[in-house]
């Protein structure tokens, strides 16, 4: 079974400012992992993943996350964010098997822009 | 370019009336997911179908069902609307050939319920 641990619920940041979003999971077999986002009263858009390859991934409007396998961490990262950034994150791990998976998610994060 | 679309994005309905929400595809995804997702807490899988297979959750109560007449279509089917069950109802499709695990999600169907 898999499970992801978001260690902040809620994350309070200034504009321009740099933010990390913790993502952690558990695993025991490998997995490919997501970042989501979710604006108010909308559906989950996919920010980015990691399938394989570099542990460095970058995704849409500026955020990158790196994978740490010895960590089993997937944080995200945005060096500089906007008042548009405001939303929930849910950071998402799927197994490596054949057929229909099922998407595991964190308990999300909220991120709070302040100008 | 709508991928997957939910209706109504709104639904009003009173305790007990059943209700039906409606979610499409323009994917040719084979999966489709039904999550439910209740206020600042992460979506929750009711069920899934993989082609007609239907796979329901174990915790999934009784009131909820699900049909998927062909590939496009997936409706969810809430028999007798409790309180408990005012959320917004999400859909999902995924490709199970050459998999990447990358779910893509509708907008949404926000339930209250009176």
């Amino acid at each position: 079974a898999q499970s992801v641990t978001q260690l902040d619920s809620q994350v309070p940041v200034f504009e321009e400012a740099p933010v990390e979003l913790r993502c952690n999971y558990s695993s025991s077999v490998s997995v490919y992992l997501f970042w989501y986002v979710q604006y108010p009263n909308q559906g989950l858009q996919l920010l980015l993943k990691y399938l394989s390859g570099s542990t460095l991934v970058k995704g849409i409007n500026g955020f990158e996350a790196e994978f740490n396998k010895s960590q089993t961490s997937f944080h995200l990262r945005k060096p500089s964010v906007h008042i548009s950034d405001t939303a929930e994150y849910f950071c998402a791990v799927i197994p490596l098997r054949a057929g229909a998976q099922k998407l595991v998610f964190g308990q999300g994060t909220r991120l709070t822009i302040n100008p | 370019d709508a991928m997957v679309i939910q209706n109504p994005r709104y639904q009003v309905t009173q305790f007990g009336k059943p209700v039906t929400l409606s979610c499409s595809q323009t994917l040719n995804h084979n999966v489709m997911y039904w999550y439910q997702q209740k206020s600042s807490q992460a979506p929750k899988l009711l069920f899934h179908y993989y082609d007609k297979d239907f796979n329901n959750e174990a915790d999934t109560p009784d009131n909820f069902q699900s049909r998927r007449p062909n590939t496009s279509f997936c409706f969810l089917d809430i028999r007798s609307p409790g309180l408990g069950d005012a959320a917004m109802y999400l859909c999902a499709t995924s490709r199970v050939s050459g998999n990447t695990g990358e779910l893509f999600f509708g907008e949404g169907s926000r339930l209250t319920v009176l």
